[in-house]
């Protein structure tokens, strides 16, 4: 499977805990991002990374959150001191992109991490 | 504010007749815009997209219409077929970043 992979699938944490995903893209692709779905809602950007340089992050993104992409290759995100707030779909996307803008540049999910916080 | 309105929260539609989703947006500088369906407990898959220099894409039972100067698109799926029925989200690309900007999505309901 050349897909983008998530782990783990689902979390559930305590409040106050720290949790950490990962997200392996397709394996050309220079780009990856993380998105977050809460129910009825359609994904929200979180940051966005090309090669190993985290390039965008949204002002959804509080301090507690942290993202990764130490090698150019495979991300982490991390939340630390979780909330009942944070429950919902982490999803990560993964694209190949030129320099400036690439105009087809289409982004591919992964199958998300559900998050609880209890 | 919720720059990529789909107003439809769902549709329910007979096999083999169209459907049409539908999808309106307000950042005239959105310069590339996807579908992508869902289904449970799965990530978004990527269905048909069009560049705002286009307005019609087709690949198969879909096509993707786009009118710059209403701000709207839709989706066109025929024949519609029972494996069609998941949530349909239109997502939109600014022209100076890379994120997508996504609507709440529609639930497409194919009956047989």
């Amino acid at each position: 499977d050349t897909g983008v992979s998530q782990n783990p699938r689902h979390k559930i944490t305590k409040r106050g805990q720290n949790v950490t995903f990962r997200c392996d893209p397709i394996s050309e692709h220079n780009r990856l991002y993380w998105y977050r779905q809460t129910l009825g809602q359609g994904p929200e950007f979180l940051t966005y990374f090309q090669n190993e340089a985290q390039l965008e992050k949204s002002r959804l993104l509080s301090d507690r959150f942290s993202a990764e992409r130490p090698k150019g290759s495979f991300s982490t995100l991390e939340i630390q001191r979780t909330e009942q707030g944070d429950s919902a779909m982490y999803l990560c996307a993964s694209s190949l992109g030129g320099q400036g803008i690439s105009f087809s540049e289409t982004q591919y999910f992964g199958p998300g991490t559900r998050l609880l916080v209890l | 504010d919720q720059q990529v309105k789909q107003n439809s929260p769902s549709l329910s539609v007979q096999e083999g007749r169209i459907s049409i989703l539908n999808c309106d947006y307000t950042n005239s500088m959105f310069d590339y815009f996807l579908w992508y369906k869902k289904y449970p407990a799965e990530g978004p898959t990527f269905l048909i997209s069009i560049s705002s220099i286009k307005d019609k894409n087709e690949d198969g039972r879909f096509t993707v219409f786009l009118n710059k100067s209403a701000k709207h698109l839709s989706l066109h799926i025929v024949p519609s077929q029972p494996g069609d029925s998941a949530v349909y989200f239109c997502a939109a690309r600014g022209e100076y970043g890379n994120k997508l900007v996504f609507g709440a999505g529609t639930i497409l309901r194919v009956k047989s």
